[in-house]
């Protein structure tokens, strides 16, 4: 079964900071992966995503991600931080069920706070 | 603007009350899914509807029916729910079964309390 890794519960960095929440993977086939930003009270949003092809993804609101798959890694990174990215981030890895639909398995999540 | 329309936003019920939430998508997806998200965890999920058939029940117990009348709506019927329940219910679609990567669109989701 496939399974993602979000390491750190709960990052803060200060406005104007680089940004880097760290997801690894699980995965005895090729992954397609996803981040998700959530903010309160609200649904979840995608924010990039890697099915195939170029392994640097790039992503709304000055997102991208990296999938490495020698270190079975797809880091989140935001040069610069803005106090509007605070809010909970989920990377996910879809499970596809060419029988049905597919199966969207989430990370624990990362509380991204901004310090002004 | 979600694309993905939940309601009700907000639902207060007893533990004898019967109510459902209602989830509506017109943006052509044939997959539908209903996940549950208690705080500070990620969504679980719990059903999903490929072309409007159950294709996936993540043993969710009985007093949660789900009902797909149609591929743009989306039903979950409450009955007999324990406070243990009360959670913020996302619904989500993907264009479709198959070879589906898979993303998901989301509702804003339906905060349910059970009293």
């Amino acid at each position: 079964a496939q399974s993602v890794t979000q390491l750190g519960s709960h990052v803060s960095v200060s406005e104007g900071a680089l940004v880097l929440l760290r997801c690894n993977y699980s995965s005895s086939v090729p992954p397609y992966l996803f981040w998700y930003v959530q903010y309160p009270n609200q649904g979840l949003q995608l924010l990039l995503k890697y099915t195939t092809g170029a392994t640097l993804v790039k992503g709304i609101n000055g997102f991208e991600a990296e999938f490495k798959k020698s270190e079975t890694s797809f880091h989140l990174t935001k040069p610069s931080a803005h106090m509007s990215d605070a809010a909970e981030y989920f990377c996910a890895v879809s499970e596809v069920m060419y029988s049905s639909a597919s199966k969207i398995i989430f990370g624990s999540g990362t509380r991204l706070s901004i310090r002004p | 603007d979600t694309e993905v329309t939940q309601t009700p936003k907000h639902l207060v019920m007893g533990m004898t009350n019967k109510k459902s939430l209602k989830c509506e998508q017109h943006m052509g997806h044939r997959a539908m899914y209903w996940y549950k998200q208690k705080a500070k965890k990620p969504p679980e999920l719990m059903f999903v509807y490929s072309y409007e058939k159950l294709s996936i029940n993540e043993s969710v117990p009985s007093r949660f029916s789900p009902e797909c009348p149609n591929s743009s709506l989306l039903n979950l019927h409450l009955h007999a729910l324990q406070p243990e329940d009360s959670a913020l219910y996302l619904c989500a679609s993907s264009p479709s079964g198959g070879a589906d990567t898979g993303e998901l669109f989301f509702g804003e989701g339906s905060r349910l309390t059970v009293l």
